[in-house]
């Protein structure tokens, strides 16, 4: 069995200030994790991945991630929030053979 | 970026009545899977397809049944449209055309409403 936990619904920052979307995880096997994001009205597009190679990952428009295993989390980050990253951002959890665990998404905000 | 088609991109329909929604890609993938999107859920997996007729349940399938008679279409079909779902439906691809990595590419979704 495998589930994902992101810790905020809702996060709200200033453009320019960094941005920390938390995400914890459970899995009976060496999992992959992924954050996804989604624009107002769009699909989901893949932000970074975790693979068990490295434990900071990068990925597109800035954002790293960061796996801890003793922690079980899988936190998400940026040093400098735009407000273009104003979106939905889903944490996922795949173990083994089984499919996607989706997290309920945390709606990021940017004030101006 | 991959080629992934959905429609109708909206629909209003009745309580009781049929309606196909459509995934069409241009990749060739393998897996093709159908997700519903609600409030406070995340994404949920309805339905997918690891080859041409071969499909499988996800954890919301009551009320939804599938098919893929070629390998870039994917049908998601309600045989009889109840309110609870109204939602957005979203149609993904695997990024590797053989392997189920958990990489999925996005639709754009279909949103349905049952009144």
């Amino acid at each position: 069995a495998q589930s994902v936990t992101q810790l905020d619904s809702h996060v709200s920052v200033s453009e320019g200030t960094p941005v920390l979307l938390r995400c914890n995880y459970s899995s009976s096997y060496s999992p992959s994790l992924f954050w996804y994001v989604q624009h107002p009205n769009k699909g989901l597009q893949l932000l970074l991945k975790y693979t068990s190679a490295a434990t900071l990952v990068k990925g597109i428009n800035g954002f790293e991630a960061e796996f801890k295993k003793s922690e079980t989390s899988f936190h998400l980050t940026k040093p400098s929030a735009h407000m273009s990253d104003a979106a939905e951002y889903f944490c996922v959890v795949k173990g083994g053979a089984d499919g996607l665990t989706f997290g309920k998404g945390t709606h990021l905000i940017i004030q101006p | 970026d991959a080629g992934i088609t959905q429609s109708p991109r909206h629909k209003v329909t009745e309580t009781g009545t049929p309606v196909t929604l459509r995934c069409h890609q241009t990749e060739n993938h393998r897996y093709m899977y159908w997700y519903r999107q609600d409030p406070g859920h995340g994404l949920r997996l309805i339905h997918y397809s690891y080859g041409v007729k071969d499909t499988d349940k996800g954890e919301v399938s009551d009320g939804y049944s599938v098919s893929r008679s070629k390998t870039e279409d994917f049908l998601l079909t309600l045989e009889s449209a109840t309110s609870s779902q109204t939602s957005v439906y979203f149609c993904a691809i695997s990024y590797e055309a053989g392997r189920d990595t958990g990489e999925l590419f996005f639709g754009e979704g279909s949103r349905l409403t049952v009144l």
